[in-house]
């Protein structure tokens, strides 16, 4: 079954240090790739998509990931987190043509002064 | 800059009663979703929508559910006899047709939060 997969529920950084969130899909068929936040009381805001153009992406906030066919990953970086983006983090997937998202557990990053 | 709007933001309703969830797309998306998420848990596929009618669901999308676009702007989640495990926060999205939707960003609403008690 396609799946997507969200290592650590929660993350919690300093600010200013090394933001990283784990995806991984499991598809013998890469499939469209998307990481979106969550603010609270706030709707799903897309960060940034993969869709086979390349494999670094690069989003919204300073944040980027990276597509790795080899790993069936999709991780999500930033080099230096701020307060601002303590929120929860969602990667997703699309595999067919109606464009339906399979979501991770979800994330949630908190950023530590 | 267009939004997706959801109406109400929260609502509670009692065991058995129906609710109607409602949403307006982006004016010139042509691909409609709503998905679920329960407290606690991810966010879930429940239905999408293109062209008047349902093109795919979920299995969590049984007879209770329904969607509708009465009038060319709003889409709306109807949930016939509401269970308590229908608590949960449902999101309204929409994409445009673009280069393919899988592959076209969905702008998602803010949600509503449903409270079933």
């Amino acid at each position: 079954a396609q799946s997507v997969t969200q290592l650590g529920s929660h993350v919690s950084v300093s600010e200013g240090a090394l933001v990283l969130l784990r995806c991984n899909y499991s598809s013998s068929v890469p499939p469209y790739l998307f990481w979106y936040v969550q603010y609270p009381n706030q709707g799903l805001q897309l960060l940034l998509k993969y869709t086979s153009a390349a494999t670094l992406v690069k989003g919204i906030n300073g944040f980027e990931a990276e597509f790795k066919k080899s790993e069936t990953s999709f991780h999500l970086t930033k080099p230096s987190a701020h307060m601002s983006d303590a929120a929860e983090y969602f990667c997703a997937a699309s595999y067919n043509q109606g464009g339906k998202l399979i979501f991770g557990q979800g994330t949630e990053l908190s950023v530590k002064p | 800059e267009p939004e997706v709007t959801q109406t109400p933001s929260h609502q509670v309703t009692q065991m058995g009663q129906e609710v109607i969830l409602r949403c307006v797309p982006i004016s010139n998306h042509l691909y409609f979703y709503w998905y679920r998420q329960i407290l606690g848990q991810k966010v879930e596929f429940l239905v999408s929508f293109y062209n008047n009618e349902i093109s795919e669901k979920s299995e969590i999308f049984d007879d209770q559910f329904s969607v509708e676009r009465p009038d060319g702007s709003n889409f709306t989640l109807k949930i016939r006899s509401t269970k308590l495990e229908d608590s949960a926060m449902y999101f309204c999205a929409s994409s445009d047709l673009g280069t393919g939707p899988m592959n076209t960003e969905a702008f998602f609403g803010q949600g509503t939060r449903l409270t079933v008690v």
